[in-house]
């Protein structure tokens, strides 16, 4: 059965310091979601892309998140500097728009800021 | 802005009870998903409800949705302790963008 994949799984890392995850969606689904989960709530959008093109990034925080999928594939967000804040599970999903717009999980990646 | 609420955030039920979820939500949508989560794990879909009136069921739950009143229940049946987690709703309000609510904790004591 076909999985996303994340990762690492788990990261800790120094606050101001670079952080960066990887997520590859299932084979043939354009469009790729990016979730932030803190601990006791539901996750949260970040960033939708449609194929290589951002969709919705109005709750990203632009001034330390990147996000991208530059060839419509696998994606990549990055986090410069990252803050205590920034603590939490990152979530990556994945949906076929020509199906019900289902989306599936990744494993998600565990983010500790120190 | 779409609100997505989840009533209770916490149930302990004792095994073989019934009790149900429910999710509210600030506007119209004719999409809602329902998602289990495990401590430590990822989102596993449960049920995608699609029009009003839709109703689904696996095994002990049941959900349903009534897009008039914006409300969506998770039925659960005779509880089992195998159903211990954490339970979301999600509302689809444009292109696959979901607003989640915060979860229900559901415990199951023998």
């Amino acid at each position: 059965e076909a999985e996303v994949a994340q990762s690492p799984r788990y990261k800790i890392t120094e606050k101001s310091q670079a952080v960066a995850f990887w997520c590859d969606p299932i084979s043939g689904h354009a469009t790729l979601y990016w979730y932030r989960q803190i601990l006791g709530q539901g996750p949260e959008l970040l960033v939708q892309f449609q194929d290589e093109s951002v969709v919705d990034d109005s709750q990203l925080p632009k001034d330390r998140f990147s996000a991208e999928r530059l060839k419509g594939v696998d994606s990549t967000l990055k986090i410069q500097p990252a803050e205590l804040g920034d603590s939490a599970m990152y979530l990556c999903a994945s949906s076929d728009p020509g199906q019900v717009v289902e989306q599936y999980f990744g494993p998600g990646t565990r983010l500790t800021v120190t | 802005e779409l609100k997505v609420e989840q009533n209770p955030l916490f149930l302990s039920m004792q095994e073989g009870k019934n009790y149900t979820i429910y999710c509210n939500y600030s506007t119209t949508s004719d999409r809602l998903y329902w998602y289990r989560q495990d401590p430590g794990k990822s989102l596993e879909s449960l049920f995608v409800l699609l029009s009003n009136g839709a109703v689904k069921q696996e095994g002990r739950l049941m959900a349903s949705l009534d897009t008039k009143a914006r409300l969506s229940t998770l039925h659960i049946t005779a509880a089992v302790h195998d159903l211990s987690a954490t339970y979301f709703c999600a509302v689809d309000m444009n292109a696959g963008k979901s607003t989640f609510g915060d979860g229900t904790t559901l415990t199951v004591k023998p």
